[in-house]
């Protein structure tokens, strides 16, 4: 069963506005990873944040994870409209299964 | 470059016909590999997680005798789909275990259409 819920399932926006998913999960993690996938293609790798970590950056993302509530957000500054895709969360609790939340549709106009 | 190399990338083929996916893994040796498929905007859901020399694990809800796994050495694991049917038309996605705490990284996917 899919651990992860994600918030919103789609997003509009325009070129420049800043993005936000939220994702929430069920059980302790070891850690979580964000993935963007454009259509009909494979997951590219984003960002992995461990369990002891509140946020972290690469560019224009930025993660944070909060434990207490067992949610992480994926926030994209200055979006480009290159940045449309979907975005899921997975998570693990040790064993490297990871289980996949159920996305966030993003489109960014131009 | 790619960490994970996945292929065929694109499969049709008539109702009835096997179809065999190989899933290499580049960098490193992966003594497991997860299988996952996702149907039209869905989310991944893993199918069954293959370990190096011994039987896969396959996830509820997904028959072991539809879905081959094989699983020969420590860079290269094959998902077969027999006998497939229109139903089985997916996307089916690779993932070696990461080393450490690293990320996870996936192959390309493979879009399967049974006609």
């Amino acid at each position: 069963s899919q651990q992860g819920e994600e918030d919103p399932q789609a997003l509009s926006i325009q070129e420049g506005e800043n993005a936000t998913m939220n994702c929430s999960y069920k059980t302790s993690i070891n850690n979580l990873q964000w993935y963007r996938q454009n259509s009909g293609r494979g997951l590219v790798h984003l960002i992995l944040i461990r369990s002891n970590e509140r946020e972290k950056h690469s560019g224009r993302l930025r993660v944070t994870l909060d434990t207490s509530k067992k949610s992480s957000s994926l926030l994209i500054t200055a979006s480009w409209a290159a940045d449309t895709a979907s975005y899921f969360c997975a998570t693990t609790s040790g064993t490297y299964k990871y289980i996949f939340g159920t996305g966030t549709r993003l489109k960014v106009l131009a | 470059g790619a960490v994970v190399s996945q292929h065929p990338s694109w499969v049709i083929c008539k109702s009835g016909t096997s179809v065999k996916i190989e899933c290499r893994s580049l960098d490193f040796q992966a003594t497991t590999m997860f299988w996952y498929r996702q149907f039209p905007k869905q989310s991944l859901m893993l199918m069954a997680t293959s370990n190096e020399g011994s039987k896969a694990t396959y996830e509820q809800g997904v028959e072991k005798d539809k879905f081959l796994i094989n699983h020969a050495s420590l860079t290269l694991s094959t998902l077969t789909v027999t006998s497939a049917h229109p139903e089985d038309s997916s996307f089916y996605i690779c993932s070696p275990s990461p080393m450490g705490n690293q990320p996870q990284h996936f192959g390309d996917g493979t879009r399967l259409s049974i006609l």
